[in-house]
């Protein structure tokens, strides 16, 4: 399974945009990118996947480079609910998932 | 988004004693449901694929004896660990889809091995 490279942790001000990294130069090209996040013990939340056209929902973009070699999930106004760990995954079928190590965000107020 | 629940949240046993997990699809039918082990401050990993109706395919380096998975209904799948011992406690997390881009997950199981 192609692997992902993310920052280990990031910090963001409230109501202000993040952007959230993620390399994976060995994707294949019938991987997703998928975004799940995960509040302390509870179970990873999905955000959002995609192909190769950037993609958008009610909870943020996600921008896949040209060559998609890597990706970028924004946040487009961080509240202190998005305080969690953000796995950037790769995966053919969306639904067994090699979690990688994420990047802890931590929203300051 | 569909929701899948976990029962017991929190379960305490003494060691060698054998614990059942149980995850259900609450609004959604799932032939496939995947177990993962997610120890402290470390990420999520995958244990084992549960499939409706046959036998589950485990991962790697995880034993089948000891993590027993029926998957007897397409709302339900359960993972009992046998003879478990405090090396086995974990937070256990399932989860399921009701396509194949998206996997809902449970809130998880946390097992405490005296």
């Amino acid at each position: 399974d192609a692997k992902t490279t993310q920052p280990n942790s990031m910090e963001s001000n409230e109501e202000e945009p993040v952007h959230l990294p993620c390399n994976h130069s060995t994707i294949s090209g019938t991987d997703y990118i998928h975004w799940y996040r995960q509040l302390p013990s509870q179970g990873p939340e999905y955000v959002i996947h995609g192909l190769t056209s950037n993609v958008n929902n009610r909870m943020a973009s996600l921008a896949i480079a040209e060559d998609r070699k890597s990706s970028t999930l924004i946040l487009h106004r961080a509240t202190l609910r998005d305080a969690a760990v953000y796995y950037c995954i790769l995966s053919p079928t969306g639904n067994q998932f090699y979690f990688g190590t994420g990047t802890s965000l931590t929203v300051i107020p | 988004g569909a929701v899948v629940s976990q029962h017991p949240s929190r379960v305490i046993c003494k060691s060698g004693t054998s614990v059942k997990i149980e995850c259900r699809s609450l609004d959604f039918q799932a032939t496939t449901m995947f177990w993962y082990r997610q120890f402290p401050k470390q990420s999520l990993m995958l244990m084992a694929t549960s499939n409706e109706g046959s036998k589950a395919t485990y991962e790697q380096g995880v034993e089948k004896d000891k993590f027993l998975i029926n998957h007897a209904s397409l709302t339900l799948s359960t993972l009992t660990v046998t003879s478990a011992h405090p090396e086995d406690s974990s937070f256990y997390i399932c989860s399921g889809g009701v396509s194949t881009d998206t996997q809902y997950f449970g809130p998880g199981t946390r097992l405490t091995v005296l």
